[in-house]
């Protein structure tokens, strides 16, 4: 599986759209974009995953650029209930073993 | 919704002790697995499930093993637990289908000491 590069933390404004990064430059064909949080003493969370469309969810929407290098998490509204680690995981749809990065951690300030 | 049910949120062990950490699925998941989280590591893959009776390796499976006997428990088991093995376990499903998301139980915080 592809592997992820991630900003370590991040800062948004409560009620301001959070955009999260991720970078897969060597993302292969067959590799589907996956997005989890893990919110403080909780298991992670799913929260969206694409191959090459943009997909919406009622949690967040996933853009993913034409070349599929990279991404972006856009949590449009974010809430205080938003601070989290965000997790971007590339893998082999078949390929059911997640390995998970250091995820970008999210705060939202009121 | 699946739920995944983690039979202890915490746990306290002595060194040498065999411990067990139970997970079950309400749904009918084919895949289970277990992960530790620790602090500047993230959540690494200790060992996975496809079907009754079968396991896999993952990333760290020194010092454990798994058990699964029925579709919807998977065991993962600390032989002779060491305190190198203090850490947060979580257990994870997903069905079948390679493009599912996994759902993840609350954890246990084990704590040997």
């Amino acid at each position: 599986d592809a592997k992820t590069t991630q900003p370590p933390s991040m800062d948004c404004a409560e009620g301001r759209a959070a955009n999260l990064p991720c970078n897969h430059s060597t993302i292969s064909g067959n590799e589907y974009v996956y997005w989890y949080r893990q919110i403080h003493s909780q298991g992670p969370q799913y929260i969206i995953h694409g191959l090459k469309n943009n997909e919406t969810n009622e949690m967040a929407s996933l853009i993913i650029t034409e070349d599929r290098k990279s991404s972006t998490l856009i949590l449009p509204h974010a809430t205080l209930r938003d601070t989290a680690v965000y997790y971007c995981i590339v893998r082999v749809a078949g390929n059911n073993d997640m390995r998970f990065g250091a995820g970008t951690r999210l705060t939202v300030k009121p | 919704d699946v739920k995944v049910t983690q039979s202890s949120r915490y746990l306290v062990k002595r060194t040498g002790e065999k411990v067990f950490l139970e997970c079950v699925q309400d749904m009918d998941h084919e895949n289970m697995f277990w992960y530790r989280q620790d602090p500047g590591l993230g959540l690494r893959l200790i060992y996975f499930s496809y079907d009754v009776k079968m396991k896999e390796k993952g990333d760290i499976p020194e010092g454990y093993s798994v058990s699964r006997e029925k579709k919807e428990r998977f065991s993962l088991i600390l032989e002779s637990a060491s305190t190198n093995q203090t850490s947060m376990y979580l257990c994870a499903t997903s069905t079948g289908q390679g493009r599912s998301g996994y759902t993840f139980g609350s954890g246990t915080r084990l704590t040997v000491v």
